[in-house]
């Protein structure tokens, strides 16, 4: 079991830009949840997912942000444009309904 | 909505002793999961211990224990023996019993002194 796999681990780029956050669940586990970090705000949950569909989108901050789920084994969290505000470590977790969530190790984005 | 309070933002422990740190947390539900997670430097999110309601004794892993009072709404996570590894951020979270969400408090830092 390779764990919640994410990609890059870290990510640098130019306000404007677009960036895109990647997670491999851990198979057979049918939630995904993405979590953004940052001193001020603490964990906050943007989105998750059911079975491949978004349940509850309320967290994401605003249109900028968008999430997606193509099949049971991807996601991908997409920024664009992107701002300085954005900056955060980006977690990606899975779990079965009943199983503690399991995380992927975070990407850490700069957004200059 | 669910929320989950920490109410302190550091604590420091001496290596080889206890050290207790708090969570309280709000719901309507009856059914429901605790857990707490540890986060080192390296921001990995581990999961240290949990804890289902519908159980009233205490879930115990090695050197970690809770003591889960249901009525109180209060899950707070005892460390014995403490170890330089064990200096990490703390989290308590709740889990909703649909599955859905797991809410996140504000973390406690654990400094241990050698």
């Amino acid at each position: 079991d390779a764990g919640v796999i994410q990609s890059p681990r870290h990510e640098v780029t130019e306000m404007g830009q677009e960036v895109t956050l990647r997670c491999k669940p851990i198979s057979g586990h049918n939630s995904l949840f993405w979590y953004r970090q940052t001193m001020m705000r603490g964990l906050e949950l943007l989105i998750y997912f059911n079975n491949n569909v978004p349940i509850d989108d309320s967290g994401m901050p605003e249109d900028r942000f968008s999430a997606k789920m193509p099949n049971a084994s991807f996601s991908t969290l997409k920024i664009q444009p992107s701002e300085p505000r954005d900056s955060a470590v980006y977690f990606c977790a899975s779990s079965t309904r009943y199983s503690p969530l399991h995380f992927g190790n975070g990407t850490r984005l700069t957004v200059t | 909505a669910q929320t989950v309070t920490q109410s302190q933002p550091e604590m420091s422990v001496q290596e080889a002793e206890t050290v207790t740190l708090s969570c309280t947390y709000d719901t309507s539900e009856s059914d429901y999961y605790l857990f707490w997670y540890k986060q080192p430097p390296s921001r990995q999110m581990i999961l240290v211990i949990r804890q289902e309601a519908y159980k009233q004794q205490n879930a115990t892993e090695n050197r970690f224990s809770v003591n889960f009072q249901k009525a109180a709404k209060s899950f707070s996570l005892k460390i014995s023996d403490s170890q330089l590894g064990d200096a990490a951020m703390y989290f308590c979270a709740y889990r909703s019993e649909d599955g859905n969400k797991l809410v996140f408090g504000a973390g406690t830092i654990l400094r241990v002194k050698s």
